[in-house]
């Protein structure tokens, strides 16, 4: 079954706009982690934040983590025309014994209108 | 340098084919993944390698057959091609089974069969 749940699926703002994604997910994890994907390229990691955080900050990027509603917010401050892409959460899966891969969410399409 | 880089970009092939994605990390990770987005950009985990040890498979058809010659290379050969096999796969690396560690992703092939 699908760990993570973002909303909204698409997401449509002005530039200089705040951003806003969620992602929910089902079982206990141990970190949460967000990716960027822009068209036709492939992920690339933005933040992690471990199960016993709270918040963390890079950048004009905000994560925070409510490992009792088991959901986290994606917050892009200021956005930019060069944040158009989509945004996917991911939680580690623990099936071998290890950390063996994470789980993504169905992704937030976020656009950016100049 | 490309972290993590695959061949080809895009494969069209026809129904039935055999045919084979190529994957090299050089990052010295010791851990590797194949995962599979569809049209929707739904990423599932295919195969997760470990030191060119396979850890998981998530129910994957037998059809889909990766090999790991050392823990730098993960190969992806799918035989008999079928139309629902139409894609993005992408691979990946991490540093090693640890959490908390970020997963680098190649830029995908995006393979269509018909």
């Amino acid at each position: 079954s699908q760990q993570g749940e973002e909303d909204p699926q698409a997401l449509s703002i002005q530039e200089g706009e705040n951003a806003t994604m969620n992602c929910s997910y089902k079982t206990s994890i141990n970190n949460l982690q967000w990716y960027r994907q822009n068209s036709g390229r492939g992920l690339v990691h933005l933040i992690l934040i471990r199960s016993n955080e709270r918040e963390k900050h890079s950048g004009r990027l905000r994560v925070t983590l409510d490992t009792s509603k088991k959901s986290s917010s994606l917050l892009i401050t200021a956005s930019r025309a060069a944040d158009t892409a989509s945004y996917f959460c991911a939680t580690d899966s623990y099936i071998g014994g290890g950390a063996d891969g994470l789980t993504f969410g169905k992704g937030t399409h976020l656009i950016i209108q100049p | 340098d490309t972290a993590v880089s695959q061949t080809p970009k895009y494969l069209v092939t026809q129904m039935g084919n055999d045919k084979s994605i190529k994957c090299e990390q050089n990052l010295g990770h010791d851990t590797m993944y194949w995962y599979k987005q569809d049209s929707k950009k739904f990423l599932k985990i295919m195969f997760s390698y470990n030191n060119k040890e396979l850890i998981i498979n998530e129910t994957v058809p037998n059809r889909f057959s990766p090999k790991s010659p050392d823990k730098a290379h993960l190969n992806l050969h799918i035989n008999s091609l079928e139309l629902g096999d139409s894609a993005v796969y992408f691979c990946a690396s991490r540093r090693d089974r640890a959490a908390n560690t970020e997963a680098f992703f190649g830029q995908g092939t995006r393979l269509t069969v018909v």
